[in-house]
C-alpha cells in the first residue's frame, strides 16, 4: 500500500502570515490523485484542495494552494493569509487511480495548525 | 440531501458487546468506505463497497464486518467489542462516472460516530 507521511505534527501560524504543510508518498505509479482534507473541531471532513498526478499544473483554490513535486513524490499545501478559521487537523492523501482498493484515499497521520491572532 | 448520515454520533460499549453502525447516503453513490480514527493514526480504512451487495476488507478489517444489503446503506458491526475497537467511525461515499475519474471519486464524510469499549 501506498505510505502518506506528513512530517510536522504541529504548526502554528500568525493570522494573516503564510504557512505551508509538508507531504511525501511513497508510489510507484505514475497516475494517482492527492488530496488535502481539513478537519475542524467538529470533525467534519472537508476536503481543501486536489491534484491530478497527469497534470503538471499545481491546484489552487482561493487561499489555498500546492506544491506538487511528482519526482519527488512531494505534495505540499500553502494557506495564504492565513485565518483563524484554519486551525485544524490537516489530512493529506493518496489516492490510486486503479481500482484495487474501491478508489479508497490512503491518508497521513495529520498535522495539527495553530493559528494566532 | 442529508449527504452521510451516520447514527448513533456516539456509544459506550463494554467489553464484549455487540453492536451496529449505520451510515446512511441519499447521493444514489455507488462506493462507501468505513475508516476508523486514532490519535497520531490519521484515518485507516476498515472495510469498503464498491456497489449493492458488495464488500471488501481494507488495511484494519480484524474484529469488524459490513453489509451492505441496500445502495444507500452501509452497516458496519462489532460482534465482540474490545477496548483497542475505541475510536471515532467515519463513514464515507463517493461516485464513478464513467471514464472520466477526474470528477468522480471525490469522497463526502459522515460526521463520524465516536465508541469507547470499556
Amino acid at each position: 500500500a501506498q505510505t502518506v507521511t506528513q512530517s510536522q505534527p504541529e504548526m502554528s501560524v500568525q493570522e494573516a502570515e503564510t504557512v505551508t504543510l509538508s507531504c511525501t508518498y511513497d508510489t510507484s505509479e505514475s497516475d494517482y490523485y492527492l488530496f488535502w482534507y481539513k478537519q475542524p473541531p467538529s470533525r467534519q471532513m472537508i476536503l481543501v484542495i486536489r491534484q491530478e498526478a497527469y497534470k503538471q499544473q499545481n491546484a489552487t483554490e482561493n487561499r489555498f494552494s500546492v506544491n506538487f513535486q511528482k519526482a519527488a513524490k512531494s505534495f505540499s499545501l500553502k494557506i495564504s493569509d492565513s485565518q483563524l478559521g484554519d486551525a485544524a487537523m490537516y489530512f493529506c492523501a493518496y489516492r490510486s487511480a486503479n481500482s484495487n482498493s474501491g478508489y479508497a484515499l490512503n491518508f497521513g497521520k495529520g498535522t495539527s495548525l495553530l493559528v494566532t491572532p | 440531501n442529508a449527504g452521510v448520515t451516520q447514527t448513533p454520533k456516539f456509544r459506550v460499549l463494554k467489553t464484549g458487546q455487540s453492536m451496529t453502525l449505520l451510515c446512511a447516503q441519499d447521493m444514489n453513490h455507488e462506493y462507501m468506505y468505513w475508516y476508523r480514527q486514532d490519535p497520531g493514526m490519521g484515518l485507516r480504512l476498515i472495510h469498503y463497497s464498491v456497489g449493492e451487495g458488495t464488500t471488501a476488507k481494507g488495511e484494519v478489517p480484524d474484529g469488524y464486518n459490513v453489509s451492505r444489503l441496500k445502495k444507500q446503506n452501509f452497516l458496519l458491526g462489532l460482534e465482540s467489542a474490545a477496548p483497542s475497537q475505541t475510536s471515532v467511525y467515519f463513514c464515507a461515499s463517493s461516485y464513478w462516472e464513467g471514464t472520466d475519474y477526474s470528477g468522480a471519486n471525490v469522497l463526502t464524510f459522515g460526521a463520524g460516530s465516536r465508541l469507547t469499549v470499556l
